[in-house]
């Protein structure tokens, strides 16, 4: 079945230190992947997104995800961690169905960075 | 200058009842999408329109009912409703059909049924 997959409920972290928040995805064909952020009480917002072209992709707030197509993986990572990007993550694939797509999510990944 | 805002942003109803949630986007997009978000924080396509016209209908019970008047426009009707509708619905767009657009979120409604 075609999906994603996060394989953490939440990652811990303290700031200043790098942090990965980890994503796998099932797609049949070239996948379409993305990265959302959502701040409690808040909607989602796009981080990044892969298409094609480099597998590494920089996106807002200093994120960067690195695209493996050998490990079906779409990691998301930051050199330094800040005390605000503690939120709820998202990493989402695009299945295309007939004459149509939809984006299917994973179930979130929690990232708390501590001071 | 809220790209897409979402009305009310909180609603608090009686099982039973029925009501609507609206939505409007001011970025010229062609595509909009409802989305429900569980207590869990699990997210799941409901429905999607393009240029007004419905795309996906996600197996949805039929007491929900989107209506696009416009393009910039994608509201949700709910007729009698139960417990289980309890959730924070979200509305996006995106600026069309091409996999490879992002979409754009609105704030959330978190409906309350009690």
């Amino acid at each position: 079945a075609q999906s994603v997959a996060q394989p953490e409920d939440q990652v811990n972290v303290a700031e200043g230190n790098p942090l990965t928040v980890k994503c796998t995805y099932s797609v049949s064909g070239n996948p379409y992947l993305f990265w959302y952020v959502q701040y409690p009480n808040r909607g989602l917002q796009f981080l990044l997104k892969y298409i094609t072209g480099d597998n590494l992709v920089k996106g807002s707030y200093g994120f960067e995800a690195e695209f493996n197509k050998s490990q079906t993986s779409f990691h998301l990572k930051k050199p330094s961690a800040l005390v605000s990007d503690s939120a709820l993550y998202f990493c989402a694939v695009r299945l295309l169905r007939g004459g149509y797509n939809k984006l299917i999510f994973g179930a979130g990944t929690r990232l708390a960075v501590h001071p | 200058d809220t790209a897409v805002s979402q009305t009310p942003k909180y609603l608090v109803t009686q099982m039973g009842n029925d009501k609507s949630i609206k939505c409007e986007q001011n970025l010229g997009h062609d595509t909009m999408y409802w989305y429900k978000q569980d207590s869990k924080k699990f997210l799941k396509i409901m429905f999607s329109y393009n240029n007004k016209e419905l795309i996906i209908n996600e197996t949805v019970p039929n007491r929900f009912s989107p209506k696009s008047p416009d393009k910039a426009h994608l509201n949700l009707h709910i007729n009698s409703l139960e417990l289980g509708d309890s959730a924070v619905y979200f509305c996006a767009s995106s600026q069309d059909t091409s996999p490879g657009f992002e979409q754009y979120f609105g704030p959330g409604t978190r409906l309350t049924v009690t």
